[in-house]
């Protein structure tokens, strides 16, 4: 299978604990990275491989990963991290890569 | 610091092809693979395929393969999408985004270029 399912939408409470997850064949085999997307502006990477976070992300963002589903863990949520989400990783043959459907997080 | 930036806007007739730019500076062209990725208006993220900028080796994603060539020009630090036989629902902003190891840990994007395919 070539697709990573997300859910839709999810909201948190500011200063909350929020996991966005991803499913997929693929993510049996291959790590997930995460991107944030805020409206008109291009998606920023958040979390990569194991648990990376490229240089200026908070460490409130976490990612995490067991069999078939991968997670971004947001710890202590802030208004400005109300965004698109999307998980990106390898389909199950390795050749391809494929974005999940996408999560908009709402922070109350 | 590093940057990739895009070509202008595009609007082109269903049938035309259209080819992007991406400019990049602030690291070593070579040594990263350039992906592209589009995004229809108020859709998610479709991965396009990747060019590697040193050897010129290309992945393209199944759902383009035959209509998309990517190429690079190292003289110049830039990558090129080109997409023909367009359609209506080809209409989105197309992304370029380095990666270092094609893991797709897409860490510098360019702003986008909008594509507009219509009659």
């Amino acid at each position: 299978s070539s697709e990573l399912t997300q859910d839709p939408a999810v909201s948190v409470a500011l200063g909350q604990t929020v996991r966005i997850t991803c499913q997929g064949d693929g993510l049996r085999t291959y790590y997930a990275s995460w991107y944030q997307q805020n409206p008109g502006q291009a998606p920023v990477l958040v979390v990569y491989g194991k648990d990376n976070r490229p240089s200026g992300i908070p460490d409130r963002f976490s990612g995490s990963s067991s069999g078939n589903t991968a997670s971004l863990t947001i710890t202590g949520a802030q208004a400005e991290d109300e965004a698109d989400y999307y998980c990106n990783s390898r389909d199950s043959s390795g050749k391809q890569y494929v974005f999940g459907t996408g999560t908009k997080v709402t922070v109350l | 610091q590093v940057q990739l930036v895009q070509s202008g806007a595009e609007v082109k007739k269903p049938g035309a092809s259209v080819k992007v730019s991406c400019k990049a500076s602030g690291y070593t062209f070579t040594d990263y693979y350039m992906h592209w990725v589009r995004q229809a208006p108020g859709q998610g993220l479709e991965w396009m395929g990747w060019i590697h900028s040193n050897s010129g080796g290309t992945n393209y994603a199944q759902n383009f393969q035959g209509r998309v060539t990517m190429t690079r020009d190292t003289s110049i630090s830039t990558a090129y999408m080109e997409l023909s036989r367009l359609r209506s629902d080809d209409t989105a902003l197309y992304y370029c985004a380095r990666d270092y190891d094609a893991n797709s840990d897409l860490d510098y994007w360019g702003q986008g270029t909008l594509v507009t395919v219509s009659s």
